[in-house]
């Protein structure tokens, strides 16, 4: 079936840095992709949308790239702090028949900011 | 706004037990809720999908029968886990969509299930 995947399972990057988590995805179909942050032991937290009308969104101290020749998605972290070490997912939607939208995620980047 | 709570956020039971989790919407009124598995360091894996007042869809490979889902009003599911065993150890989540914006999806905290 068709999937989202990422690239790099893990990052490790230093405080102040910009972080770049990159997500590929197969379903040509999607038309709307979330990234979520997981902190260890809670649910997702919804951080940037962005909708397939569109190749780039700006959040504070985010931004989202979706690049729908290739099919790949990406997150930026500007400035990264130690507290974005989290989980990143990112996911897409599909509409299951009727007005109900799955959502696929992807296999998740650790993301680890050294002080 | 748009938040949603579970209940217990972890339960511990022996196995041959049921253990029931709650998921509510507390401020706005959720058609469709969905209940997502998650094991240690994998994603999240979507097991079924319920609108109020119908039968819960599940997703392949997911037990019906085991994984009990009641979607009785706009703002509680429920999961009950039948007869629990060891491997049904996991983490699940809920989460909650309106259907103005059926493609957005509001996300519990999670409940940590340990079967002993």
């Amino acid at each position: 079936g068709e999937s989202v995947g990422l690239h790099l399972p893990t990052l490790s990057v230093q405080e102040g840095d910009n972080s770049i988590i990159n997500c590929a995805y197969s379903n040509s179909a999607s038309d709307y992709f979330i990234w979520y942050k997981q902190e260890s032991g809670k649910g997702p937290q919804f951080i940037i949308d962005i909708r397939s009308n569109m190749d780039k969104r700006q959040g504070q101290r985010v931004t989202v790239l979706l690049n729908k020749t290739v099919k790949h998605l990406s997150l930026q972290i500007a400035a990264t702090q130690p507290g974005d070490s989290a989980v990143y997912f990112c996911a897409e939607t599909s509409n299951s028949g009727g007005s109900n939208y799955k959502l696929t995620f992807g296999k998740g980047t650790l993301l680890t900011v050294n002080p | 706004g748009a938040v949603v709570s579970q209940h217990p956020s972890r339960v511990i039971c022996k196995s041959g037990t049921s253990v029931k989790i709650e998921c509510r919407s507390l401020d706005f009124q959720a058609t469709t809720m969905f209940w997502y598995r998650q094991f240690p360091k994998q994603s999240l894996m979507l097991m079924a999908t319920s609108n109020e007042g119908s039968k819960a869809t599940y997703e392949q490979g997911v037990e019906k029968d085991k994984f009990l889902i009641n979607h009785a009003s706009l703002t509680l599911s429920t999961l009950t886990v039948t007869s629990a065993h060891p491997e049904d150890s996991s983490f699940y989540i809920c989460s909650a969509s309106v259907l103005e914006m059926a493609d957005e999806q509001f996300f519990g905290p999670g409940t940590r299930l340990t079967v002993l």
